[in-house]
């Protein structure tokens, strides 16, 4: 059965940081590229980055460049978003999401992990 | 930029009637890279449809897909009570829509 669960959430102050986890079971992991889509509260669903199975290829988007990093550990089936610089409109629920082999769906998605950013 | 534009934000019929959800693209766009997707309060969101038209896993066929373009449409055939959620369609990755909710009348 394929797993994706999240952690890592918290409440945090404006400018500060936090790192998330995906931990991934029940698949390959190293063979599917992921993503983490947010969701802040009562709104709709937000694209916020890519990884490709490799880690080689990785996307952003233009709400969280330069301040958010992707990264993944296929030995630790494990997926990770570095939030630097937070914002009060980064509080949201973030999902890890796994993308069907390159097709540009989500087939599967964790429970999500909530991320306060206030002070 | 492509923006998805959901159609209407909120419908409301009941259970066993026929609903039809609207996803129009701002540019056209390809059918193979077009979602749908299901969200319940509290829950992470389920794929339902991808490639414009084909159901996921498990998903039962009163669901549909169809269109092309810049306009997609999700049906559900006769309305069951475990239908009422918010629903989203996704382009490419990236652009989802601001979501229809379909809610008991």
């Amino acid at each position: 059965e394929v797993q994706l669960v999240e952690s890592g959430g918290g409440l945090v102050q404006p400018g500060g940081s936090l790192r998330l986890s995906c931990a991934a079971s029940g698949f390959t992991f190293s063979s599917y590229e992921m993503n983490w889509v947010r969701q802040a509260p009562g709104k709709g669903l937000e694209w916020v980055s890519y990884i490709s199975s490799s880690g080689s290829t990785i996307y952003y988007a233009d709400s969280v460049k330069g301040r958010f990093t992707i990264s993944r550990d296929n030995a630790k089936n494990s997926l990770y978003l570095q939030m630097n610089s937070l914002r009060a409109e980064d509080t949201a629920v973030y999902y890890c999401a796994r993308e069907f082999h390159g097709d540009y769906y989500f087939d599967y998605w964790g429970q999500g992990t909530l991320v306060t950013v206030s002070s | 930029e492509i923006v998805l534009t959901q159609s209407p934000g909120t419908l409301s019929l009941s259970p066993g009637e026929r609903a039809t959800l609207s996803c129009r693209a701002s540019q056209s766009v390809s059918s193979s890279y077009l979602a749908w997707y299901q969200q319940k309060p509290g829950q992470a969101p389920r794929l339902l449809i991808y490639g414009a038209s084909s159901r996921a896993t498990g998903i039962p066929d009163r669901f549909s897909g169809s269109g092309s373009g810049t306009d997609f449409t999700l049906t559900i055939s006769r309305l069951e009570p475990e239908d009422f959620a918010v629903y989203y369609c996704q382009q490419s990755r990236y652009t989802f829509g601001q979501g229809t909710k379909l809610e008991i009348k």
